[in-house]
C-alpha cells in the first residue's frame, strides 16, 4: 500500500483481555518495528523484524507481549492479560533494508486498557 | 542518563523568528541522525536525516551534526505557526539490526 496501515485506531480492554494490534507496511519495506509512546514522551522501541525474522525483541517490557510477522509482511502486537499500565499508543514503523533510512510510521494504535 | 536528550520545552518563537532545537546523545556508534515532527495526536513524520558533520538544508530546515560533542540540532527559519509540534530527534546505529533511540522531544510553539 501507499502507507503503513495499522489497526484497530483505537482498542479498550477490560483488564487481564487479551489483545492484538495489526502493522500492514510499505510493499516492499523489509525492515518493520513496532514502538509504545506514552503521552508526552518519546516513542520506547519493543521489537524490530527483518523479513520474518525478529531480530531484536529486546524491548518487550514482560512475556505477556508477543510480536510475530510470519510472512514477511503483516505484523502482529499481541498483548495478553492486559494491564492498565499497557496503556499507550502503539506505533508500527517501516523502513528500507538500506542501513541509515528513516522510518515511515503508522497512524497507531490507541490502546486504553479500564 | 538518557541515551538521547532533548530539552522538552515547550519553546515558544514568534512567527518569522528562527527556531533552534538541539539534541545530545550518548551512543557514539551512532551513524545516521534523524528528525521527526509529530503534531499532537499523530504519528511522527520524517523530516530531516543527517549523516555526516556539518550543516544540511532543506528549504527553511537546517539540520547541523557533530559527532566529536554528540551534539545535533535543527534550526528551522521563518518559522511558521504550521510548525508547532513536538520535534523527535532520533539517532540510530549503522547496522543491518539498528533501532532509532528518539529522545522525548521538544515542543515548539509559533505564535502568529
Amino acid at each position: 500500500g501507499a502507507g503503513v496501515s495499522q489497526s484497530p485506531r483505537y482498542k479498550v480492554a477490560k483488564r487481564g483481555q487479551d489483545v492484538a494490534l495489526r502493522c500492514d507496511p510499505i510493499s516492499g519495506h523489509v525492515s518493520l518495528f513496532w514502538y509504545q509512546q506514552a503521552l508526552g514522551q518519546g516513542p520506547e522501541f519493543l521489537t524490530y523484524f527483518q523479513n520474518e525474522a525478529q531480530l531484536d525483541k529486546s524491548g518487550l517490557p514482560s512475556d505477556r507481549f508477543f510480536a510475530e510477522r510470519p510472512e514477511g509482511s503483516v505484523s502482529t502486537l499481541k498483548i495478553q492479560r492486559t494491564q492498565q499500565e499497557d496503556s499507550a499508543v502503539y506505533l508500527c514503523a517501516s523502513s528500507s533494508i538500506r542501513v541509515g533510512y528513516g522510518y515511515t510510521f503508522g497512524s497507531g494504535t490507541r490502546l486504553t486498557v479500564v | 542518563q538518557k541515551e538521547v536528550e532533548q530539552n522538552s520545552g515547550p519553546l515558544s518563537v514568534p512567527e518569522g523568528a528562527i527556531a533552534s532545537l538541539n539534541c545530545t546523545y550518548s551512543d557514539r556508534g551512532s551513524q545516521s541522525f534523524f528528525w521527526y515532527r509529530q503534531y499532537s495526536g499523530k504519528s511522527p513524520e520524517l523530516i530531516m536525516s543527517i549523516y555526516s558533520n556539518g550543516d544540511k538544508e532543506d528549504g527553511r530546515f537546517t539540520a547541523q551534526l557533530n559527532k566529536a560533542s554528540q551534539y545535533v540540532s535543527l534550526l528551522i527559519r521563518d518559522s511558521q505557526p504550521s510548525d508547532s509540534a513536538t520535534y523527535l530527534c532520533a539517532p540510530q546505529p549503522n547496522t543491518n539490526a539498528g533501532k532509532s533511540t528518539f529522545g522525548d522531544g521538544t515542543t515548539l510553539t509559533v505564535k502568529p
